[in-house]
């Protein structure tokens, strides 16, 4: 089945304490990115990556890092979370050439 | 500045009854245009696609209108039904560079009532 995979669903941290979720989809989409998404303000890109190796800030990148060592991963990694990163996170992948993004589960995060 | 604008922000409809959702946008140069529908705790999913030459186009009971000259969108569903209720977001892609850039709305938030 076609998808897009986020690990974990949930998750309570503490600020300050590293974390990383993970992105894996199997469609071989070159195109992955990253959303938070907020109430009334809707999904933002936070990063996204064109292809192995390429990766690029989207609109609210701060505190915020990524990488794309495989195709099929793109994980997100929040060196030092802070409570205003509480947020619903999305991972999506897409072709180039479509415009038909593909959404994961979504990683509900709270940062106390 | 490209901007997507959805109204409105939330919408009750009781079950059966059908509704309409606005999408007004300022972008250049425009792709095409994606309704989304986006269920509770999921992730959204393609409802239907509009491309500039396409003025309607179905999916089931839901009907997706596009003007590209007053750059306005609308959803309607007919006949709703409970596993309406979600969050629809209209999103509009920018032609450009190697690849478009996807704008998102802030959603409707439909309930369907009994």
């Amino acid at each position: 089945e076609a998808q897009v995979t986020q690990n974990p669903r949930y998750l309570i941290t503490v600020t300050g304490k590293k974390l990383t979720v993970t992105c894996s989809q199997n469609m071989n989409h070159e195109y992955m990115s990253w959303y938070r998404q907020d109430p009334g303000l809707g999904l933002r890109q936070i990063y996204y990556s064109m292809n192995v190796e390429v990766t690029d800030k989207g609109d609210v990148p701060e505190g915020y890092k990524v990488s794309r060592k495989e195709k099929r991963n793109f994980p997100l990694i929040l060196e030092s979370p802070s409570p205003n990163q509480t947020s619903l996170y999305f991972c999506a992948s897409r072709l180039f050439s479509v415009t038909e993004a593909f959404f994961g589960q979504g990683t509900r995060l709270t940062v106390v | 500045k490209n901007q997507v604008e959805q109204s409105p922000q939330s919408l009750i409809i009781l079950e059966g009854k059908n509704c309409t959702l606005q999408c007004n946008y300022t972008v250049s140069p425009f792709s095409n245009l994606r309704w989304y529908k986006q269920d509770t705790g999921r992730g959204p999913v393609s409802l239907t696609i509009m491309t500039f030459s396409e003025n309607t186009k179905s999916n089931g009971r839901y009907t997706a209108t596009l003007d590209a000259d007053t750059k306005q969108s609308s959803l309607h569903i007919t006949a709703s039904q409970l596993s309406d209720s979600a969050s629809y977001i209209c999103v509009v892609s920018v032609m450009g560079g190697a690849t478009n850039k996807l704008i998102f709305g802030t959603g409707t938030l439909l309930a369907v009532q009994p």
